[in-house]
């Protein structure tokens, strides 16, 4: 898997969007951008990746940039609830990542 | 569907005694994987499966066995339990578009 370079943290004000940006720019043609995050001491939760393409579903979305070395996840309308560990993974395979630190995001009222 | 399931939660060991992580998953995915979360760290692949009858290791796999006899069970070993494996221990399926689903996780404590 490619190194991955996020923040260490991240404030955002509860209703506004919330960008997170992860660098990547050894990533391979092959290797797909994975964003997951962990509330608490939970599992980590799936949120969305993309090869080349932007995405979006319900939770958010991934802008990719045309170079593919770097990218940035948007949740739209943050909520307290979003507070949370948030991982960028740029990896071929979803059954074998590599977790890195990740950005805590803290959202507030 | 439950998704994946872990037990026990919680466990608390002595150092040299052995114990199996339970894991399993009602989604039919082919692929499981293991992982290890140390205070402040990410999570680490400890060992994965492409299938029933097929276990691979992954970054830190010393101190650990898997089998994988069935789609939905993947059961993790300590052979010989040490304080260095007291971690949070998760363990995932991954479906065909590519999520990974991770269980609640295992709380493991080896004094």
């Amino acid at each position: 898997d490619a190194k991955t370079t996020q923040p260490t943290s991240m404030d955002c004000a509860e209703g506004r969007a919330a960008n997170l940006p992860c660098n990547h720019s050894t990533i391979s043609g092959n290797e797909y951008v994975y964003w997951y995050r962990q509330i608490h001491s939970q599992g980590p939760q799936y949120i969305i990746h993309g090869l080349k393409n932007n995405e979006t579903n319900e939770m958010a979305s991934l802008i990719i940039t045309e170079d593919r070395k770097s990218s940035t996840l948007i949740l739209p309308h943050a909520t307290l609830r979003d507070t949370a560990v948030y991982y960028c993974i740029a990896g071929g395979s979803n059954y074998k990542l590599t977790f890195g630190k990740g950005t805590l995001l803290t959202v507030n009222p | 569907n439950a998704g994946v399931t872990q037990t026990p939660k919680f466990q608390v060991l002595k150092t040299g005694q052995s114990m199996t992580l339970q894991c399993a998953q009602d989604m039919n995915h082919e692929y499981m994987s293991w992982y290890r979360q140390d205070p402040g760290m990410g999570l680490r692949l400890i060992h994965y499966s492409v299938g029933a009858g097929i276990t691979d290791q992954g970054e830190v796999p010393n101190g650990y066995n898997v089998s994988r006899s069935t789609t939905e069970d993947f059961p993790l070993r300590l052979l010989s339990a040490a304080p260095s494996q007291t971690s949070v221990y998760f363990c995932a399926s991954s479906s065909p578009n590519n999520e990974q689903f991770f269980g609640p996780g295992t709380r493991l404590t080896v004094l």
